[in-house]
C-alpha cells in the first residue's frame, strides 16, 4: 500500500535555530515528492518538487534531500524565522501514465518556532 | 502573481441541504482537483478533472458529489445532501499541462449542522 510517514508528529523550536523534518514513503514507482508548507487555515503551498533523479534541492532557506534507494527525504530549514510556524507536509506523486493526477499525502509535522 | 481564488471563505449548512464550493484556478491551468481535510488530518483527494471531464476520483466522491465547469473560468464541487461528516476544509488546486506543481487556493470552511 502507497504510504507516507512524517516523523517528528510535531517540534518546537526557538527562532534562529536550525531543524530537520524527515519523511518515509513506501509508494514506487514514484514520479516526484513535493514538500509543502500549509500555514493554519490556508491552503499549502508549495516548496520543493525532486523528482527520483535529484539528491537535494534549495529554496531559500528550505532544503530538501531525497534518497531514492531507501525511500526517505529531508526537509531542513535554516535560521529559523517565527513565520515558519506551520505544518510542513511531505507528499508523494506515483508514476501514472495518463492524466490522472492522485497524490500521496503524508500527515505533516507541526512545528512552532518561538522567540 | 496568479493564484487559485474560492469562494464562500466560510459555508455553514444544515445536513440534508446543497452547498456548491466555486473555484477559478489559474487560468491557463488544464488540470484541476478538490481535496477535503478534515480538522487535525491529512489532505484527501477527491477529484481530478481534465479536459472537461473527471480523469480519477476517490471512495470518497460518491454519488452525491458532482463537480462542473460551467464556462471558461469556474470550477465547482457540488454536494447534493450534507452530511455531518461532510464539515472539512474543501480546498481547490489546479496546475498546467507540463508543470506538475499544484497551485492550492486557500480553501472553504464547511460547516454542516
Amino acid at each position: 500500500k502507497n504510504q507516507v510517514e512524517q516523523s517528528p508528529q510535531s517540534l518546537i523550536i526557538l527562532e534562529g535555530k536550525n531543524c530537520t523534518l524527515q519523511c518515509n514513503y513506501t509508494v514506487s514507482p514514484f514520479s516526484n515528492l513535493r514538500w509543502y508548507k500549509q500555514d493554519t487555515g490556508r491552503g499549502p503551498v508549495s516548496l520543493t518538487i525532486m523528482t527520483f533523479s535529484e539528491n537535494t534541492k534549495s529554496n531559500g532557506r528550505y532544503t530538501a534531500t531525497l534518497d531514492a534507494d531507501t525511500k526517505q527525504s529531508s526537509l531542513h530549514i535554516t535560521a529559523s524565522q517565527l513565520s515558519d510556524s506551520a505544518s510542513y507536509i511531505c507528499v508523494v506523486f506515483p508514476f501514472n501514465a495518463g492524466n490522472n493526477r492522485k497524490l500521496i499525502w503524508g500527515l505533516g509535522t507541526s512545528l512552532a518556532v518561538n522567540p | 502573481e496568479p493564484e487559485v481564488t474560492q469562494t464562500p471563505s466560510h459555508q455553514v449548512t444544515q445536513m440534508g441541504q446543497e452547498v456548491i464550493l466555486r473555484c477559478v484556478p489559474i487560468s491557463n491551468h488544464l488540470y484541476f482537483y478538490w481535496y477535503r481535510q478534515i480538522l487535525g488530518q491529512k489532505v484527501e483527494f477527491l477529484v481530478s478533472f481534465y479536459n472537461n471531464e473527471i480523469s480519477e476520483k476517490s471512495e470518497i466522491f460518491d454519488d452525491q458529489f458532482s463537480v462542473e465547469r460551467p464556462d471558461g473560468s469556474n470550477f465547482t464541487l457540488k454536494i447534493r445532501s450534507t452530511k455531518l461528516e461532510d464539515s472539512a476544509m474543501y480546498f481547490c488546486a489546479s496546475n498546467g499541462k507540463f508543470v506538475e506543481t499544484q497551485y492550492f487556493g486557500p480553501g472553504t470552511r464547511l460547516l454542516v449542522l
